[in-house]
């Protein structure tokens, strides 16, 4: 794997309950992603980041904030937990110079109850 | 809207042979595509690109096909091994950058011993 790095690797939170994901790289790539993967849709982008502070809504950002303060650490907050943000996630770097591809962490299971 | 499906959920073939997957796209204008390989548990990893001037791309026993006409790319994988057993995924970025990646749901690919 790339150094990717996410953490927790499982969670199990009450609704309400606010929880951040950490995603963590060693390659100094530019682009950062949070996706969502759920059995029927495939991975959903969250939110993206293209450089220390710059990011961006993807297409199932509602209930999701992110924040990027240095170039190697990516969070991502569900304020309120709900049950239907029981999900996959997983972290995804690329460079973003050309025609690259992106590489994965290995994934949070978080689950709302 | 955007839409992009893979032809089945599930495929079973025998070993030794080939595997064919299909990935239809509808209102994009993708720069280029990707495949990904994912094993249960683990997050995606990249496998081949297609540009859109290229009709068709390999690597060892893979073979993708790009037909911007047709919107589908065909992904096989020949002489096929149980280790291939996996999920396959497709995906689309417009920018050419892997900024903004849309994948399928994904096709699991079982070969049977």
């Amino acid at each position: 794997d790339a150094g990717i790095t996410q953490s927790p690797r499982h969670k199990v939170t009450e609704t309400g309950t606010p929880v951040t994901l950490r995603c963590h790289q060693t390659e100094n790539h530019r682009y950062m992603y949070w996706y969502r993967q759920d059995p029927g849709h495939g991975l959903r982008l969250i939110h993206y980041s293209y450089g220390v502070k710059d990011t961006d809504k993807g297409e199932v950002s509602d209930g999701y904030s992110v924040s990027r303060s240095k170039t190697e650490d990516f969070l991502l907050t569900l304020e309120s937990a709900t049950s239907s943000q029981t999900s996959v996630y997983f972290c995804a770097i690329s460079d973003g110079e050309g025609y690259t591809e992106a590489f994965f962490g290995q994934g949070t299971r978080l689950t709302v109850v | 809207s955007q839409k992009i499906e893979q032809n089945s959920e599930a495929l079973n073939i025998q070993e030794g042979k080939t595997a064919t997957l299909t990935c239809n796209y509808t209102n994009y204008s993708p720069a280029y595509l990707q495949w990904y390989r994912q094993d249960p548990g683990r997050g995606p990893v990249f496998l081949l690109l297609i540009r859109e001037n290229e009709k068709e791309k390999r690597k060892e026993r893979l073979k993708v096909t790009f037909d911007t006409t047709l919107k589908q790319s065909l992904f096989h994988i020949t002489a096929s091994q149980p280790a291939d057993s996996a999920t396959y995924l497709c995906a689309l970025d417009l920018s050419g950058s892997a900024r903004q990646l849309t994948f399928g749901s994904g096709t699991q690919l079982t070969v049977l011993p």
